[in-house]
C-alpha cells in the first residue's frame, strides 16, 4: 500500500489567492482527518469525515476554510482567500475502524507545507 | 480546559542509554493513549497504543506506561540509537474517539 498521499508537498502563494490541498487516503479506511501543524499550536484537528460524510468541522478556523470528500478515495481542503497566518503544514490522515476498535491508529501523509506571503 | 503537556525542551542522551519521555494531561479521561514518532518533513508514524485499563505495554525496545491516577504516560526507549532521534508525540483518545495530540518532545541521541 502506498500509504496516505498528499499533494502538493509544498505550496507558496500570495495573500488572497485560493489554495487547494489534496489527499488520497489508504484504501479501505473509513475515517479521514485533516490536521494543521504549527510550532506555536502543534497538531490541531480541523475536520474529520466518516464514510465520506463530514462529522465534526468545529476545528475549521474560519469560513475561508472548506473541506470535501466526494468519494472514498479523495478529499480536498480549500482556503479562499488565503492569509499569511494560514502558513503551516497541513496533514491528512486516515484510519480503519471497521472492526469497531475506536483506538485504531491514524496513518498520516507527509503533509503539504503552505506558505502564504 | 483539556490540556496535554509534553516537555518542549529537547531531550539529549548518549547512545545506549534509556530515553524517557513524559506526557501529562489534565481535564481529560482518555480511553486510549497513543505514541507517534515524527521525523523532519514527514507525517507522524504510529508506534504504540495503551488502553486505560493497561498499566504497561512493550514493543521491542519501546515501553509505555499509563497511570490514570497521576494522569501521566511515560515512553521509554531502551538501548537508544542515533536513529531514534526524532520528535515523539503523545495523543489522547477520549469519548469522541478522535486523537488529540500533544506538541511533542524532540529526542536527540548522541553517538
Amino acid at each position: 500500500d502506498a500509504g496516505v498521499i498528499q499533494s502538493p508537498r509544498h505550496e507558496v502563494t500570495e495573500m488572497g489567492q485560493e489554495v487547494t490541498l489534496r489527499c488520497k487516503p489508504i484504501s479501505g479506511h473509513d475515517y479521514l482527518f485533516w490536521y494543521r501543524q504549527t510550532m506555536m499550536r502543534g497538531l490541531e484537528l480541523l475536520i474529520y469525515f466518516n464514510n465520506n460524510v463530514p462529522i465534526d468541522d468545529s476545528g475549521m478556523p474560519e469560513d475561508r476554510f472548506s473541506a470535501k470528500m466526494p468519494n472514498a478515495s479523495f478529499s480536498t481542503l480549500k482556503i479562499q482567500p488565503s492569509e499569511p497566518r494560514d502558513s503551516a503544514v497541513y496533514f491528512c490522515a486516515s484510519s480503519a475502524r471497521v472492526l469497531g476498535d475506536m483506538g485504531s491508529p491514524l496513518h498520516f501523509g507527509n503533509g503539504t507545507r503552505l506558505t502564504v506571503t | 480546559s483539556q490540556k496535554i503537556e509534553q516537555n518542549s525542551e529537547a531531550l539529549n542522551i548518549q547512545e545506549g542509554k534509556t530515553a524517557t519521555l513524559t506526557c501529562n494531561y489534565t481535564n481529560y479521561s482518555p480511553a486510549y493513549l497513543q505514541w507517534y514518532r515524527q521525523d523532519p518533513g514527514r507525517g507522524p508514524v504510529f508506534l504504540l497504543l495503551i488502553r486505560e485499563n493497561e498499566k504497561e505495554k512493550r514493543k521491542e525496545r519501546l515501553k509505555v506506561t499509563f497511570d490514570t491516577t497521576l494522569k501521566q504516560s511515560l515512553f521509554h526507549i531502551t538501548a537508544s540509537q542515533p536513529a531514534d532521534s526524532a520528535t515523539y508525540l503523545c495523543a489522547l483518545v477520549g469519548g469522541s474517539y478522535i486523537p488529540t495530540f500533544g506538541r511533542g518532545t524532540s529526542l536527540i541521541v548522541h553517538p
